[in-house]
């Protein structure tokens, strides 16, 4: 029962163009969503979270989409870098549950030079 | 301005055997997480501890997989008679108090476990 799904396994992208990285859920009562990247070898790094009473977040080339309704998130990076090329987590947390984060299984996103 | 520190970064052990999974969390840091991430899945929370306290284990299995966070040295996630469906990535994560925004949980490299 995959309530946090990340359906790309992984996303090739030309260095200097947008990546858009999606992401869904099934559960309702999820009210803040995260993004993490991982480098091989290295722990998940926190890189730009929304809660649900938005529906964007914006740091820098990150922003994060937030569609209620349709019960998806999309990550866009733009421009495209090639320390961009990891793997990126999608996490969700529900208000009553908020130190325990379900992630989904991670988008390789591979940025060509 | 060492990082959550974990060891060792690959341990591979044999069916039956025990697994001792370390982690050293940042200096100042009294929260500890331990997740696990099968291959091709995301991580799953096991386990929040604080010094000397288990907060919420509802995550790790309830046979062989013990924690401990002791009051002085590393915490510790312990895997006794380990199968081969134990093997996958064990991370930990350390904030300074209870994390109630994610960006204060900072990751260790992981230790991958490998059973034969």
């Amino acid at each position: 029962d995959q309530q946090v799904k990340q359906n790309s396994p992984s996303l090739s992208v030309q260095e200097g163009r947008i990546s858009i990285l999606n992401c869904d859920y099934t559960n309702s009562m999820f009210d803040y969503f995260l993004w993490y990247k991982k480098y091989p070898a290295e722990g998940p790094t926190f890189l730009i979270s929304i809660s649900s009473i938005k529906d964007k977040n914006e740091d820098g080339r990150f922003t994060v989409f937030l569609n209620k309704s349709a019960k998806h998130l999309s990550l866009h990076i733009v421009p495209s870098q090639p320390g961009d090329s990891a793997v990126y987590f999608c996490a969700a947390s529900a208000e009553d549950s908020n130190y325990q984060l379900i992630w989904g299984a991670g988008t390789k996103l591979i940025i060509k030079p | 301005n060492a990082g959550v520190m974990q060891n060792p970064r690959h341990l591979v052990r044999r069916r039956g055997q025990e697994a001792r999974l370390r982690c050293s969390p940042m200096k100042g840091h009294s929260h500890v997480y331990w997740y696990r991430q099968l291959p091709e899945e995301g991580l799953k929370f096991m386990v929040y501890l604080q010094k000397e306290n288990i907060i919420d284990e509802s995550g790790m299995p309830k046979e062989r997989f013990s924690a401990e966070f002791p009051k002085e040295g590393p915490s510790i996630l312990r895997i006794q008679q380990v199968v081969r469906g134990d093997s996958a990535a064990y991370f930990c994560a350390s904030s300074p108090s209870f994390a109630r925004t994610y960006n204060e949980q900072f990751f260790g490299p992981g230790t991958r476990l490998t059973v034969l």
